[in-house]
């Protein structure tokens, strides 16, 4: 059964820091792996999508790595800002189509002024 | 890009009464839509998976009966929480893809919270 691990579960960090959240999966069978944003009470914001053959995704300050081997992935954000604050969300898609994404349980991020 | 509506974004129910949440694709169509279920602080649990035209796929320990699933169209899909009860206040959240185009990710509705008293 797939498992998905995000570490640290919460951090706190001055803003204009750069800083990494984690992502591990136990099954390296997947489709492809996807980071979202979430804000307290609202929905997910698609922020990157790796697909299983690439090895990283950029968008403005963000860039999300895979290594499907190790089964990790890495979202990097450059320069926060206290507008970053948010909770955020890994999930993997596996490589049977028609499946639904298996969640992390989310890396809660706050950025101080 | 694909856009997913999702209402009521919250709701307030009655012990015993049901409740109908959409989850409408409003630029694409999707055969399949997925149900998700987030309690405080929790990662986002599939519940089910809606099929355009057929019956919902449940996860294990997900009552179909309390949780209605229809998916008539190529761009609904509801779900109603039948004889609600406290313990069913949670927020609830649709998600479908774009199947017509070389996009692979997964658009989200913006969730439905619903309290039930």
């Amino acid at each position: 059964k797939q498992e998905v691990t995000q570490i640290p579960a919460a951090l706190s960090v001055p803003e204009g820091e750069n800083l990494v959240l984690n992502c591990s999966f136990t099954d390296s069978a997947i489709y492809n792996l996807q980071w979202f944003r979430q804000d307290p009470g609202k929905g997910l914001t698609s922020l990157l999508l790796i697909q299983s053959s690439q090895r990283e995704q950029t968008s403005g300050r963000l860039n999300a790595s895979l290594d499907k081997s190790s089964g990790r992935s890495t979202l990097y954000i450059a320069a926060s800002q206290p507008g970053d604050s948010a909770t955020y969300l890994c999930a993997v898609r596996l490589i049977w189509a028609g499946t639904a994404l298996i969640f992390g349980k989310g890396t809660t991020l706050s950025v101080s002024s | 890009g694909a856009v997913v509506s999702q209402h009521p974004s919250w709701v307030i129910c009655k012990s015993g009464t049901s409740v109908k949440i959409e989850c409408r694709s409003l630029d694409f169509q999707a055969t399949t839509m997925f149900w998700y279920r987030q309690f405080p602080k929790q990662s986002l649990m599939l519940m089910a998976t809606s099929n355009e035209g057929s019956k919902a796929t449940y996860e294990q320990g997900v009552e179909k009966d309390k949780f209605l699933i229809n998916h008539a169209s190529l761009t609904l899909s509801t779900l109603t929480v039948t004889s609600a009860h406290p313990e069913d206040s949670s927020f609830y959240i649709c998600s479908a893809r774009d199947e017509g185009t070389s996009s692979y990710g997964y658009t989200f509705g913006s969730g439905t919270r619903l309290t039930v008293v």
